[in-house]
């Protein structure tokens, strides 16, 4: 079965320290996405890539950045957390044209205290 | 600028009950349309995934109709059961500068009570 693995199911950390949370699939897609959902807000696109070394900013990039060295690995980075990006992060993976649509991680709930 | 639209946001229903949920989107120029469910806490999981040459798609009790020409789509459940009860939402593939992200709405509740 496909899988899109996220690291860590909880996390809490302090203000300002620098956060990764990994994002892994299996499928040999191109795409990969990383998304934050807030209840009232729905999901929003923090940043997505379609290539290795290659990233692009989606609608809320702002105190983010992204890692992606191998296919397979997206990784986001919070350089200096704080409280307002306390949230559930979700990750997803797809095909270039997504004939195959989209598959999503099982998500990580990110607590900034 | 595309936009989705759920309506209704929440739905309370007896077990049993037929239900449809609906979509809509602002731009018909969509090449498919993906169905999720999202448990409290969870992740998604994808239910179906509709292209645009296709009207519907079935998986057990669930059906999915899309529309392009008129910016919708339903999600039917049948015989509604309270292992139903999650959060559904839809999205469409969104192609900016070249490359592609999904549009989501922000979901319909479901309730099915026992």
């Amino acid at each position: 079965d496909v899988k899109v693995t996220q690291s860590s199911r909880y996390l809490v950390k302090r203000t300002g320290e620098k956060v990764f949370l990994e994002c892994v699939q299996d499928m040999d897609h191109e795409n990969m996405f990383w998304y934050r959902q807030d209840p009232g807000l729905g999901l929003r696109l923090i940043y997505f890539s379609y290539d290795v070394k290659m990233k692009e900013k989606g609608d809320i990039p702002e105190g983010y950045s992204v890692s992606r060295e191998k296919k397979e690995r997206f990784s986001l980075i919070l350089e200096s957390a704080s409280t307002n990006q306390t949230s559930m992060y979700l990750c997803a993976s797809s095909t270039m044209g997504t004939a195959d649509g989209y598959t999503f991680g099982s998500g990580t709930r990110l607590t900034v205290v | 600028k595309q936009e989705v639209t759920q309506i209704p946001a929440a739905l309370s229903v007896p077990e049993g009950e037929n239900l449809v949920l609906n979509c809509s989107f602002t731009d018909s120029a969509i090449y498919n349309l993906q169905w999720f469910r999202q448990d409290p806490g969870k992740g998604l999981t994808s239910l179906l995934l509709i292209q645009s040459s296709q009207r519907e798609q079935t998986s057990g009790r669930l059906n999915a109709s899309l529309d392009k020409s008129s910016g919708r789509s339903t999600l039917y459940i049948a015989a509604s059961q309270p292992g139903d009860s999650a959060t559904y939402l839809c999205a469409v593939p969104k192609t900016q500068g070249g490359s592609e992200k999904l549009v989501f709405g922000k979901g319909t509740k479901l309730t099915v009570n026992p």
